[in-house]
Order: structure tokens, then sequence, then C-alpha cells
């Protein structure tokens, strides 16, 4: 198993709520991604921090934003929530210049 | 942006047999190509990767080629066994600071 690290593990919001995803990334990797998945669907990217900053964003609006901090966890924040925001967000480490990105086990948010 | 598609979404195959998985991409720029295998419940898991400079790439069982021409990759799998059964998906990335994956092929290995 790898070093990725999710809390919560599953999530239970009503609509117009906010939420906030925390991930901690694998001993000496300095770049997080944070992907959407629905059920049946493949993960869809929301964004990428590399050294506290925002390093590339996938078509998501900005209701979704995310910090990461000098140890390089990371946390994904969502506004307004919308029904269709219940999905598996997983977010995914590696080191920077590095091709491979090993995934955390996810955090199920279900939004009634 | 870039779109992945990915074929077929279901596959089923008899234990032994060989099973291909294929994908195509839109952005000639991307230059990365991984595949992740994903068991219910469970984190997408890396089984293998090529970059736009290789077009094909084996791991034992497993094996990727690329077409840069006509912007598709495959996944290779010979021997499939029960323990291969699980969802697969692959990626394309340009500058591995995005990555879009494709929409999943379950795979089901009879025994």
């Amino acid at each position: 198993e790898t070093g990725v690290t999710q809390s919560p593990t599953h999530l239970i919001k009503t609509r117009g709520q906010q939420v906030t995803l925390r991930c901690s990334s694998q001993s000496g990797h300095n770049t997080v991604s944070w992907y959407q998945q629905a059920l049946g669907q493949g993960p869809q990217f929301i964004f990428q921090y590399y050294r506290e900053e925002e390093n590339g964003r996938g078509n998501f609006p900005p209701r979704f934003s995310g910090l990461q901090f000098p140890n390089y966890s990371s946390e994904l924040n969502v506004n307004a929530l919308e029904l269709d925001d219940s999905a598996l967000y997983l977010c995914a480490s590696m080191t920077a210049g590095g091709e491979t990105q090993y995934f955390g086990p996810g955090t199920r948010l279900l939004v009634l | 942006g870039e779109n992945v598609e990915q074929h077929p979404s279901t596959l089923s195959v008899q234990e032994g047999d060989s099973a291909v998985i294929k994908c195509t991409y839109s952005d000639s720029a991307s230059n990365y190509f991984p595949w992740y295998k994903q068991e219910l419940g469970k984190r997408p898991q890396l089984i293998i990767d090529i970059r736009s400079n290789v077009g094909e790439k084996k791991d034992q069982r497993i094996a990727v080629t690329l077409n840069k021409t006509a912007k598709h990759f495959s996944l290779h799998i010979t021997e499939t066994q029960p323990e291969d059964s699980a969802v697969y998906f692959c990626a394309a990335s340009k500058g591995f600071n995005k990555f879009y994956f494709g929409s999943g092929t379950k795979l089901n290995v009879k025994p």
C-alpha cells in the first residue's frame, strides 16, 4: 500500500453546505492532484498543487478550491454543495518531475 | 482540453484468453499515457505506462502500445487470470500537471 492518506473516509452533507477534504501526500512527494470520480466513471481532474501553488486546473467551477501546506499535505474545499457533487474524491501525490501518481483511498461524499 | 475515449466499457473473457482495451486521445501534445487498475472499493493503482517517444512497453503479461499518428493507445493482457478482474482506466497527460482519464473498462475474467 502507498503512503497517501485521506480524511474523512465518508461524509454526508446537505445541498448548499461547504465541505473540506484532506490529503496527506506520500513522504517525499511535493505535488498533489485532486480528482472527482462519479459512480461508474473515470476520475475527473480538478486541480494540482505544487509547492503550495495551483499548478494546473481542470474544468471545475471556482467553488472548488484548494490549498497545499508547507508539509505538502492538501485540502479540497467545495462551497455551495450541489447534488451532483456526490462522488468519490481522490487525491494523488507524486514527486516533482516524476511520472507516477500514487492515489489515496478516497473520501466518499454524499450530498442530500 | 484533452478528451480521452475508452472502449469497450465492459469486456468478458475466459481465463487464459487475451484482453485488449483501447483508448484514443485528442491533444497531439500529450506525452504520457498511464494505465490504472481499480478493484471494487479500492484506489486506482498504476499497472503500466508509456511515454510518447516509445511505441511499445511490456511488463510480464501486460503490454501497452502507442500510435502517435493515430492518437490511440492500447492495453494488452495475455493469459488472463480471475484476479485480473477489475476496472481499468487509461489516462493521458501533457507536462504531468493535468491528467485526463477515460471512462473505464470493466474486465471480467471467467474461470
